[in-house]
């Protein structure tokens, strides 16, 4: 089956703008998360989405801002973009069932990510 | 959050074992050790998993420690496909609403020696 979809892969932006990032996830899978990763910081955890709902949200300012489409589909928008906001933002998908087990369906799979630049 | 330490760099010879540590000093009981690798240009991907006991995969070994505080990710034969960053992660229990935490630490990057 088909994996996790990023949209768009590469992205440039200037200073001030807004940006909108897409993730597809996994057939069947309701359960969305997202994270900024740069150099210096590692992968950082944005927030994460299921059913539609955020569940979890990492220490972000709040121009970092996201949704879940009744489909399973997220986008995530950064409004008035900083130069420190350029990174790969990546997308994860997993089943989101509700388990006690920690058995392998709550493994997460992630996209190839979209990498932001701002100017 | 339970946070996890990891050396930031390693290095092993092509089709030697290589062990690599994490700390995770501050987990709870119901924490699971997850261990996702990164390769160059790619996003992470799921390495293995384990809650107490030691875990065996096609890809790996888990070692976890008695009290739970360390484990250890074992490549038993490292190929140069294994160069990447791995990450120690700590992955919170289910909930009755499906809500789960994920902690990333830094990660561990891997070197092979041809």
């Amino acid at each position: 089956k088909a994996g996790v979809t990023q949209t768009p892969r590469y992205l440039i932006k200037t200073r001030g703008q807004q940006v909108t990032l897409s993730c597809s996830p996994i057939s069947g899978h309701r359960s969305v998360s997202w994270y900024q990763q740069t150099p210096g910081q590692g992968l950082q955890f944005l927030f994460e989405y299921f059913s539609e709902t955020q569940r979890n949200k990492g220490n972000f300012p709040g121009r970092f801002s996201g949704r879940q489409f009744s489909n399973s589909r997220s986008e995530m928008n950064v409004s008035t973009l900083e130069l420190g906001d350029s990174a790969l933002y990546l997308c994860a998908s997993s089943l989101g069932e509700v388990r006690l087990t920690g058995r392998r369906d709550t493994e997460a799979f992630f996209g190839q990510g979209t990498r932001l630049t701002v100017v | 959050d339970a946070k996890t330490t990891q050396p930031n760099s390693m290095e092993s010879n092509e089709e030697e074992p290589v062990h690599l540590p994490c700390n995770h000093s501050t987990i709870s009981g119901t924490d699971y050790i997850h261990w996702y690798r990164q390769l160059p240009s790619q996003g992470p991907e799921y390495v293995i998993h384990g809650l107490t006991s030691n875990v065996n995969n096609r890809m790996a070994s888990l070692a976890i420690a008695e009290d739970r505080k360390s484990s250890t990710l074992i490549l038993h034969r490292a190929t140069l496909r294994d160069a990447a960053v791995y990450y120690c992660i700590l992955r919170g229990p289910w909930v009755r609403r499906g809500y789960q935490k994920v902690t990333f630490g830094i990660g561990t990057k891997l070197q092979v020696i041809p």
